[in-house]
């Protein structure tokens, strides 16, 4: 049972590059959500989804895409990577918006 | 949501209780206490969360105010893998929904000493 699992744990982009952050569960949890992880900012929302097919914008939704085609994974596209974009993200998931756990990350550097 | 306050940091004695205590004096009837904490690098870990009652589980308890304006996170038996930044945050229960998801603070990061 490997919970929330994000892959890749680490990358490195180039300013324009796109790329996929992957986040899979097997808790069977409709509510799964991205944020992000910035020195001295706390974490913010991204995007969110309360189930297949149903996805919604956070906090901070510009320049992400998702998509939620099945329960179990809900991947988080970065169209077109800014240094901006340099931060820690996390998946996490949950039965309810309180009660949520977390992925162990993806660390990335946009240059 | 309803904000909430916590020291920005505590030392405790590995063995001894852990007491972070978290102030939240408006919260409204239907918000829930839900305590997090983030060990250095990894993701946050959910702890407990409660409404109005004492609650607790085999990570805490947590021990809210008659009037749930303030609240304390209990940790029996402090280890020095105990040391983390804890959140307390306040937010209503949603079975699904909330584009304001949860909104972490400073929170408290507590070391816990040898």
């Amino acid at each position: 049972n490997a919970g929330v699992t994000q892959t890749p744990k680490f990358q490195v982009l180039k300013t324009g590059q796109s790329m996929t952050l992957q986040c899979a569960q097997d808790m069977n949890h409709e509510y799964m959500s991205w944020y992000r992880q910035d020195p001295g900012m706390g974490l913010r929302l991204i995007h969110y989804s309360v189930g297949a097919g149903i996805t919604d914008q956070g906090e901070v939704p510009n320049g992400y895409n998702v998509s939620r085609s099945t329960t179990e994974d809900f991947p988080l596209r970065l169209l077109s990577a800014a240094p901006s974009q340099t931060s820690v993200y996390f998946c996490a998931v949950g039965p309810t918006t309180g009660e949520l756990f977390f992925g162990e990350g993806s660390r990335l550097t946009v240059l | 949501d309803a904000k909430t306050t916590q020291p920005p940091s505590m030392d405790c004695a590995e063995g001894r209780a852990a007491n972070l205590p978290c102030n939240h004096s408006t919260i409204s009837g239907n918000e829930y206490v839900y305590w997090y904490r983030q060990i250095h690098s990894q993701g946050p870990q959910y702890i407990i969360h409660g409404l109005k009652n004492n609650e607790t589980n085999e990570m805490a308890s947590l021990i809210i105010t008659e009037d749930r304006k303030s609240s304390t996170l209990i940790l029996p038996h402090a280890t020095l893998r105990d040391t983390a930044v804890y959140y307390c945050i306040v937010r209503a229960a949603h079975s699904g929904g909330g584009a304001d998801g949860l909104t972490f603070g400073k929170g408290t990061h507590l070391i816990i000493q040898p």
